[in-house]
């Protein structure tokens, strides 16, 4: 059975950093892409960043790109999210998801249950 | 980045009725890459279409996607009690952007 179990969620003050963690297991990590995806609760879903199974291909939106950076440990069947400066719209439910192949470009077959931030003084 | 309006934001429908749920983009959509997915309250976003018109695995066949370029469409061609719930769209050809949503309710 696959799963994604993200972690790292919490509440942080304007301009700190945080990291996100999502680890997988019941497929092979390393043949897939990931993706982190936040949703304000509420509202609406927005993509975040995304790797191949590689890393070799990154992506952010422009909403956090210079400020948050993605990674993986495939040894470690693990997908991340360091952010840094974090700001008030910032906060959200952060979902890793995988992609459907190894390709970047392919919509997301599983999500994890979410790590809510909260960006507040 | 491709911006998608979804439309109507809320669908009001009984149990048996058809569905259809509209997706149009601020430019062409490469290669068909537009999926949908169904996210109920308090649970994660789930894949139902992927290509336009591909289901994903495990997807009744009420469910349907269809159209190209910049217009697509989701149909549910009888709602089931378990498919009320808020639909996006998404395209995936970098940036990926996903829709606003369409709420399907109980009439």
């Amino acid at each position: 059975e696959v799963q994604l179990v993200e972690s790292g969620g919490g509440l942080v003050q304007p301009g700190r950093s945080l990291r996100l963690s999502c680890v997988a297991s019941g497929f092979a990590f390393d043949d897939f892409a990931m993706h982190w995806v936040r949703q304000v609760p509420g509202k609406g879903l927005e993509w975040v960043s995304g790797i191949t199974w590689n890393s070799g291909n990154i992506a952010y939106a422009d909403s956090v790109k210079g400020r948050f950076t993605i990674s993986r440990d495939n040894a470690k069947n693990s997908l991340y999210l360091q952010m840094n400066s974090l700001r008030p719209e910032d906060t959200a439910l952060y979902y890793c998801g995988r992609g459907r192949t190894y390709s970047v470009y392919d919509p997301f077959d599983y999500w994890g249950q979410g790590t809510l931030v909260t960006v507040s003084s | 980045e491709i911006v998608l309006t979804q439309s109507p934001g809320t669908l009001s429908l009984s149990p048996g009725e058809r569905a259809t749920l509209s997706c149009r983009a601020s430019q062409s959509v490469s290669s068909n890459y537009l999926a949908w997915y169904q996210q109920k309250p308090g649970q994660a976003p789930r894949l139902l279409i992927y290509g336009a018109s591909s289901r994903a695995t495990g997807i009744p066949d009420r469910f349907s996607g269809s159209g190209s370029g910049t217009d697509f469409t989701l149909t549910i061609s009888r709602l089931e009690p378990e498919d009320f719930a808020v639909y996006y769209c998404q395209q995936y050809a970098s940036p990926w952007t996903f829709g606003q949503g369409t709420k399907v309710e109980i009439k």
